[in-house]
């Protein structure tokens, strides 16, 4: 199975700063078709995943565009321009080149 | 509006049996794969399987092989993960999410609202 590592694992961040989550895959997540099927997902406490991003940078529709991801291979980034009160919950990136597909182990944001 | 709605929760003891529901609205049902979530108290997520309802063809972790059965019924859009004698560890929320599966994407898109399975003496 390929494994999802994220870091950091908790991200307390100021109103208004950025933020940045890096996800690393144990093996190349570039498909045969030459796709790279990477995504991010937000879940805020209580309520079920959000897709936010997939294939490393296209932003699902709603989501605001100070989200943005880049990377490529094994190494991915999802950067958040200037973090507001409503991006508080846990980010996982999660792989859907290989079977079986995996997430990573999440990462916390939350407000200093 | 793509909608999932699940089964609502459920309390049950060690050894006994399960399947909770997962039904879908508002797309093609029968032509867009789905698949189970699992998330333990105060843990991530883990990927269970996925199921094509119009073939019902079925993909699992191997984690979760032998564990549990993915299954569908397209004639009432509902997908189901049933256990045949659960356990303590069994104990989680379980999510359905669609999963588009092709060049364009293969992620979960919609997420149902989760079922919570307490297995419990």
């Amino acid at each position: 199975d390929i494994v999802m590592t994220q870091t950091p694992l908790s991200s307390p961040v100021t109103l208004g700063q950025p933020a940045s989550i890096s996800c690393r895959s144990s093996q190349s997540l570039v498909h045969s078709d030459g796709n790279t099927y990477l995504s991010w997902l937000r879940q805020r406490p209580g309520q079920p995943p959000r897709l936010l991003i997939y294939k490393i940078s296209n932003r699902v529709s709603g989501v605001p565009d100070r989200f943005s991801g880049s990377g490529a291979g094994t190494d991915f980034t999802l950067k958040i321009s200037r973090v507001e009160a409503e991006d508080v919950g846990v980010y996982y990136c999660m792989q859907g080149t290989q079977l079986p597909f995996t997430f990573g182990p999440g990462t916390r944001v939350d407000i200093k | 509006e793509v909608q999932l709605v699940q089964s609502g929760a459920e309390v049950k003891k060690p050894g006994e049996s399960l399947k909770i529901s997962c039904k879908g609205s508002g797309y093609s049902f029968s032509t867009h794969w789905i698949g189970w979530v699992r998330q333990m108290p105060g843990k991530g997520l883990e990927w269970m399987g996925i199921i094509y309802p119009d073939d019902s063809q079925s993909v699992y972790s191997p984690s979760f092989q032998g564990q549990v059965t993915i299954s569908v019924d397209k004639s009432i859009s509902t997908a189901y993960l049933e256990w045949s004698s659960l356990k303590a560890s069994d104990t989680a929320i379980y999510y359905c999410a669609r999963h588009p599966w092709s060049s364009t994407w293969s992620t979960f898109d919609y997420w149902g609202q989760g079922t919570l399975v307490t297995v419990s003496s």
